[in-house]
């Protein structure tokens, strides 16, 4: 069955780094692109960006770029998220999402989120 | 980007009762609009495709009707385990994939 199950929660200073990771089972990895979703504390649901798993190229949404990097391992079907010069205002569960093969905008299947807390 | 509005916030329904959430578009997203649920801690799951087909082992009192700018949601009696939140998202136009900001289905 299809499993993306990511890394566990983080507490980061702020300016610091966290890489938040996501690994695929169940299914051909390369076949289907990994999107981020961003869920503030009480908030709603923001879509960040997806990377190809195929070839690797990510897009960022507005907002995402520079200090938010996604990157791949194909040799152990692993997504990963990668936030520097972390603030407060980052402070949100991540999850990750896979891209349906026909409609990459539709998230079929979602990881169980990664709680990310900056905090001095 | 495509502004996704979802009314009521919040959907005060009692147990077998119907409920009825609405989702508008800012411009046409033709048929391309997912409805998720989220529970409290838990991660979103697709509910509704295409506006109007339900996914894989979703139970059959959730319908989604609707196409263009104009969607809704309807569970037709709601069980216990159906309280949550629900969120439209259009797949139509991109950058960036958009959501409306929920309505909180809850227990009146």
């Amino acid at each position: 069955q299809v499993q993306l199950v990511q890394s566990g929660s983080e507490l980061k200073k702020p300016g610091a780094s966290v890489k938040v990771s996501c690994k695929a089972s169940g299914y051909i990895f390369t076949s289907y692109a990994i999107n981020w979703v961003r869920q503030a504390p009480g908030q709603g649901l923001e879509w960040m960006g997806w990377i190809n798993t195929n070839t690797g190229n990510p897009t960022s949404a507005q907002g995402f770029t520079g200090r938010f990097v996604f990157s791949l391992d194909k040799s152990v079907s692993t997504a990963y998220l990668q936030i520097s010069s972390l603030k407060a205002a980052d402070t949100a569960v991540y999850y990750c999402a896979r891209g349906n093969i026909a409609a990459a905008g539709l998230f079929d299947y979602w990881g169980q989120g990664a709680l990310v807390t900056v905090s001095s | 980007e495509i502004v996704m509005t979802q009314s009521p916030a919040t959907l005060s329904v009692s147990p077998g009762e119907r409920a009825t959430l609405s989702c508008r578009a800012s411009e046409s997203v033709s048929s391309n609009l997912a409805w998720y649920q989220q529970k409290p801690g838990q991660a979103p799951r697709l509910l509704i495709y295409g506006a109007s087909s339900r996914a894989t082992g979703i139970p059959a009192r959730f319908s989604g009707s609707g196409s263009g700018t104009e969607f809704t949601l309807t569970i037709s009696s709601l069980q216990s385990e159906d309280f949550a939140v629900y969120y439209c998202q259009q797949y139509n136009n991109w950058p960036p994939w958009t959501f409306g900001q929920g309505t909180k289905v809850e227990v009146k």
